[in-house]
C-alpha cells in the first residue's frame, strides 16, 4: 500500500539554524499538508499546498517558513531560523484532492521529531 | 470556526469490552468528520471518516463510528476491545463552507488492560 514517507525522522539543530524537513507524498495525491505536534498537545496545521503553491497556511506558518516541491516527488518544509519554540513533531500528509480537497482523507507520514537546542 | 470536543484525555476499558471514545463538533455546514489513531512515534493513521449516508460508518481493525448529527457528535466505538488497540485516537472536522483544512481534537489515550 503507498504511503507518505518523511526525512529525517529525528533532526537535532542549534538554534538560529535553518532545517529542512522532506516528505515524498503519495505518488497520485495532488494536495499536501504539513502539521506540527508539540510534545503532548494537539495536531496543528501549518500549510497546504496544491498546483505548486501555497493554497491555505495558518497563524503559525509565518515568515520563517517555507514550502517547496522543488521535483516531481519530494515536498519540503524550510524553517529559516528555528527558535526553542519550534521543537515538535512535524507531520507531512498528502491526499487525492477529490472534490476539490473538500472531505478528502489525508495520509499522514510517520514524522521528524525536530529538536532545537 | 470549527472545532472539536475529546472530553476524556483517557479510556480505560479491558480487554474484550466494548469501547466507546467520545467526539463533539462545532462546524459551519455539514461535516466531514474523522478518525485517526496514532501509535507512540509514529504518524497518524486514518480508521474512518463520515462524508454522508448511513449514520454509521464502519473503518479499519473493527472500529466504527456513529455521526449523530442533534447532538453533534461521532463517537468511536468497538465492540471488543484488544490490548492492540492502545494508542492515542483523535477525531477532526472540516466543514462543507470555508476551510477544507481538517482541525484536530486533543487526543485520547486509550489503554486496554489485559
Amino acid at each position: 500500500e503507498p504511503e507518505v514517507t518523511q526525512t529525517p525522522s529525528h533532526q537535532v539543530t542549534q538554534m538560529g539554524q535553518e532545517v529542512i524537513l522532506r516528505c515524498v507524498p503519495i505518488s497520485n495525491h495532488l494536495y499536501f499538508y504539513w502539521y506540527r505536534q508539540i510534545l503532548g498537545q494537539k495536531v496543528e496545521f501549518l500549510v497546504s499546498f496544491y498546483n505548486n503553491e501555497i493554497s491555505e497556511k495558518s497563524e503559525i506558518f509565518d515568515d520563517q517558513f517555507s514550502v517547496e516541491r522543488p521535483d516531481g516527488s519530494n515536498f519540503t518544509l524550510k524553517i529559516r531560523s528555528t527558535k526553542l519554540e519550534d521543537s515538535a513533531m512535524y507531520f507531512c500528509a498528502s491526499s487525492q484532492g477529490l472534490a476539490g480537497g473538500r472531505g478528502d482523507t489525508q495520509y499522514f507520514g510517520p514524522g521528524t521529531r525536530l529538536t532545537v537546542l | 470556526a470549527q472545532s472539536v470536543a475529546q472530553p476524556e484525555d483517557q479510556v480505560n476499558v479491558a480487554e474484550g469490552n466494548p469501547l466507546t471514545v467520545k467526539c463533539t463538533y462545532s462546524v459551519s455546514g455539514n461535516p466531514y468528520l474523522f478518525w485517526y489513531v496514532q501509535y507512540p512515534n509514529r504518524g497518524l493513521q486514518f480508521l474512518l471518516k463520515y462524508i454522508t449516508g448511513d449514520n454509521l460508518v464502519k473503518g479499519s481493525y473493527g472500529f466504527e463510528a456513529e455521526f449523530n448529527k442533534s447532538q453533534t457528535s461521532f463517537h468511536l466505538k468497538k465492540p471488543s476491545a484488544l490490548v492492540s488497540d492502545s494508542a492515542l485516537y483523535f477525531c477532526a472536522v472540516m466543514g462543507s463552507g470555508g476551510s477544507y483544512i481538517p482541525t484536530f481534537g486533543r487526543g485520547t489515550s486509550l489503554i486496554v488492560h489485559p
